[in-house]
């Protein structure tokens, strides 16, 4: 069974501070994407990295892949209120016949002003 | 682009009524679209998986009686929950994928059930 673990599951920081959300894997996946989702609406993508060690960058949010393509993270620099939201990583494995997306738990994260 | 909308965005209905769900991508033609079920303040839990003009594939320990999909065309998706009832109150979610090339999906709105 692959699982994707994000830490940590709760965050609540000043507004101006940086900080870095990771999913972690023991399985390799073929590609991963991050999502945020605010309350009572639906996950919106962010980004999707395919190739070990690729770095994305979204304005303030840089989206690293492994190498070894098992786990990912997410820096977002000078973080705004606006950026609070549930952060999601969702992979697809190799292996994956079904074509199903795996999500982690999700990391919540609160910018405080 | 890659516009998925949902309706409604909330129902609130009695104990044993039946309710559906639409899902439509109103500028892409979806080759797949899934259902998920999210609980308060946890994440996203696949139910099922829909392809156009096929049976859903239901994920385990997911009614295939009590939540009915129905994927007529490449733009609409529904999900019936039928005879509903207050454990099945949550926050369901479609999302649709435009090819098979990629795993990226594009996630409706969201619609809130409560069933009373």
């Amino acid at each position: 069974t692959q699982l994707l673990e994000q830490s940590p599951q709760f965050l609540s920081i000043q507004e101006g501070e940086n900080l870095t959300v990771y999913c972690n894997s023991s399985s390799v996946f073929s590609s991963l994407q991050w999502y945020r989702q605010e309350p009572g609406e639906g996950p919106v993508l962010l980004v999707t990295v395919v190739t070990g060690g690729e770095v994305k960058k979204l304005k303030r949010l840089t989206f690293q892949f492994g190498d070894a393509r098992k786990d990912s993270s997410l820096h977002i620099t000078a973080a705004q209120p606006g950026d609070t939201g549930l952060y999601l990583c969702a992979g697809v494995s190799p292996t994956n016949r079904d074509d199903k997306i795996i999500f982690g738990k999700g990391t919540r994260l609160h910018i405080l002003p | 682009g890659a516009v998925v909308s949902q309706h409604p965005s909330w129902v609130i209905c009695k104990s044993g009524t039946s309710v559906k769900i639409e899902c439509r991508s109103l500028d892409f033609q979806a080759t797949t679209m899934f259902w998920y079920r999210q609980f308060p303040k946890q994440s996203l839990m696949l139910m099922a998986t829909s392809n156009e003009g096929s049976k859903a594939t239901y994920e385990q320990g997911v009614e295939k009686d009590k939540f009915l999909i129905n994927h007529a065309s490449l733009t609409l998706s529904t999900l019936t929950v039928t005879s509903a009832h207050p454990e099945d109150s949550s926050f369901y979610i479609c999302s649709a994928r435009w090819t098979k090339s990629t795993y990226e999906q594009f996630f409706g709105p969201g619609t809130r059930l409560t069933v009373l």
